[in-house]
C-alpha cells in the first residue's frame, strides 16, 4: 500500500493563478481531510468529507474548493490564489475507527 | 469558541528528563482525543489516542497520555526524553461519538531535546 499520497510536492503560484492539489489514498478509507500548516497555528482543518460525494466545510474553507467523486481521491481546488495561502498542506485518511494517516504534504508558495 | 489549547508552545529539555506537554479542550460531550508527533522534514505521525476505557493511554515510543474528564485536559507525558524525541507534538480532539471526519488541532508544541 503507498498509503495516502499527495502531489505536488512543492509548487510556486502567482497570485490570481489555479491549481489543484492532489490527493489519493489506496487504503479504502472513508474519511478524508484537508489541512494547511501555518508557524504558530498548528493545522487547520480546511474541509474533510465522510465518504464519496459528501463534503463539508472545516476551520478555514474561504478560498478552497473540493470535491469527493470516489472513494481514492479527494483533490484540494484552489481558484484564485493569494498570498495568504501561501502554507504547508496536509491530506489524511482514515478509516471508522478514528486512526487518521497523513500525507507528507505539499509545500505551496504564492507570490 | 470551541479549541483545543497547547500551552507549551516550546519546550527544550536535557536528555533523560522527564516530558509532561499539556492539551486542553473546550468541547462538551463526547470526544476522542490523539497526540501526534512531526519529526523536522516529516509529515504527521499517530501517537497514541483516546477512544473509550482507561484513561491513562500508552502509545508507541514510551509515550503516555491521561484523559481527565473533568479538566478537559489529555497531557502527554514521558518519563525519560531521547535526542531522537526532538520534534512537534500536536494535540488533537474529534468531537462527537463516532467518526465525525472533523478533526481538530492544537497550535502545536516544539519540543527540543538536547544531548
Amino acid at each position: 500500500n503507498a498509503g495516502v499520497t499527495q502531489t505536488p510536492k512543492f509548487q510556486v503560484l502567482k497570485t490570481g493563478q489555479s491549481m489543484t492539489l492532489q490527493c489519493a489514498q489506496d487504503m479504502n478509507h472513508e474519511y478524508m481531510s484537508w489541512y494547511r500548516q501555518d508557524p504558530g497555528m498548528g493545522l487547520r482543518l480546511i474541509h474533510y468529507s465522510v465518504g464519496a460525494g459528501i463534503t463539508d466545510q472545516g476551520e478555514v474553507p474561504n478560498g478552497y474548493n473540493v470535491s469527493r467523486s470516489t472513494t481514492e481521491d479527494f483533490p484540494l481546488r484552489l481558484l484564485s490564489a493569494a498570498p495568504s495561502q501561501t502554507s504547508v498542506y496536509f491530506c489524511a485518511s482514515s478509516p471508522s475507527n478514528y486512526g487518521y494517516t497523513f500525507g507528507s504534504g505539499t509545500r505551496l508558495t504564492v507570490v | 469558541a470551541q479549541s483545543v489549547s497547547q500551552h507549551n508552545h516550546h519546550v527544550i529539555l536535557s536528555e533523560a528528563a522527564s516530558l509532561e506537554l499539556g492539551c486542553n479542550y473546550s468541547y462538551g460531550g463526547t470526544v476522542n482525543l490523539f497526540w501526534y508527533v512531526q519529526y523536522p522534514g516529516q509529515h504527521l505521525q499517530l501517537l497514541l489516542k483516546y477512544f473509550s476505557g482507561d484513561p491513562l493511554v500508552k502509545g508507541i515510543k514510551g509515550f503516555e497520555a491521561e484523559f481527565i474528564k473533568s479538566k478537559f485536559s489529555f497531557n502527554l507525558r514521558k518519563p525519560s526524553v531521547q535526542w531522537s524525541d526532538t520534534a512537534e507534538y500536536f494535540c488533537a480532539v474529534n468531537v462527537g461519538s463516532g467518526n465525525t471526519g472533523k478533526l481538530i488541532f492544537g497550535q502545536g508544541t516544539t519540543l527540543q531535546v538536547k544531548p
